[in-house]
């Protein structure tokens, strides 16, 4: 079965700050898909990547980047130089063929200034 | 193009009434999912119809349906409802029925059962 951890409840840092958000994941396919989704107050969930199982590069995306390690089933997400507007709640998820999109629990940023 | 539509956006009613969400998926997009998020549960899969089938379905009680009709806009009821019910309840538009495909959301649909 699918399964998806994010083990950081809640995390503060202050503006400026580089933060990592922990995920992951369980699964017995060989081939899936993780995502990360962002969750502002608004409550619209925000794509902000997709990534295959095969492909285990690491993505930068601006300030952005994620570390997809297949051998520690992880798909980390760091905000380097924090800002305010990245307080939300990030979401990672996944899926594979023929399975519905799997979210873990979140993680809630706060940055403050 | 435009996003994924969902309406309305609140709802409040009273335990034991039944309430209908409607979700515009992107034009185009085939399948959509639902999804329900409470603070305590997270965000659970409900259902997922492609081409007007379902195709998965959580693992909630009956009293929780939907459906898909042929223009892709889906629709989901919840009969009898009970205090647990108040959620958001989020609808997610797909291009297709393959797990590659991205998935698209929409604001949600917030409801208080009251």
């Amino acid at each position: 079965a699918q399964k998806v951890t994010q083990a950081q409840t809640e995390i503060s840092v202050v503006e400026k700050e580089d933060v990592t958000l922990d995920c992951v994941y369980e699964t017995r396919d060989t081939t899936y898909y993780l995502f990360w989704y962002k969750q502002p107050p608004s409550g619209e969930l925000v794509f902000l990547i997709r990534r295959n199982s095969f492909d285990e590069q690491n993505e930068i995306s601006g300030r952005y980047s994620w570390n997809f390690q297949k051998s520690t089933s992880s798909f980390n997400f760091t905000i380097t130089a924090s800002q305010v507007v990245d307080s939300a709640v990030y979401f990672c998820a996944s899926n594979q063929a023929g399975t519905a999109l799997i979210f873990g629990k979140g993680t809630t940023l706060s940055v403050s200034s | 193009k435009a996003g994924v539509t969902q309406t309305p956006r609140y709802l409040i009613k009273t335990r034991g009434q039944q309430v209908t969400l409607s979700c515009s998926p992107i034009s185009g997009h085939r399948s959509v999912s639902w999804y329900q998020q409470t603070p305590g549960q997270g965000l659970q899969f409900l259902f997922e119809y492609f081409s007007e089938t379902q195709r998965n379905k959580g693992n909630f009680p009956g009293r929780f349906s939907g459906r898909q009709f042929s223009n892709s806009r889906s629709e989901m009821n919840v009969s009898t409802l009970e205090l647990g019910d108040s959620a958001l309840y989020l609808c997610a538009s797909s291009a297709g029925d393959r797990a590659h495909y991205g998935y698209t959301f929409g604001s949600g649909t917030r409801l208080t059962v009251v």
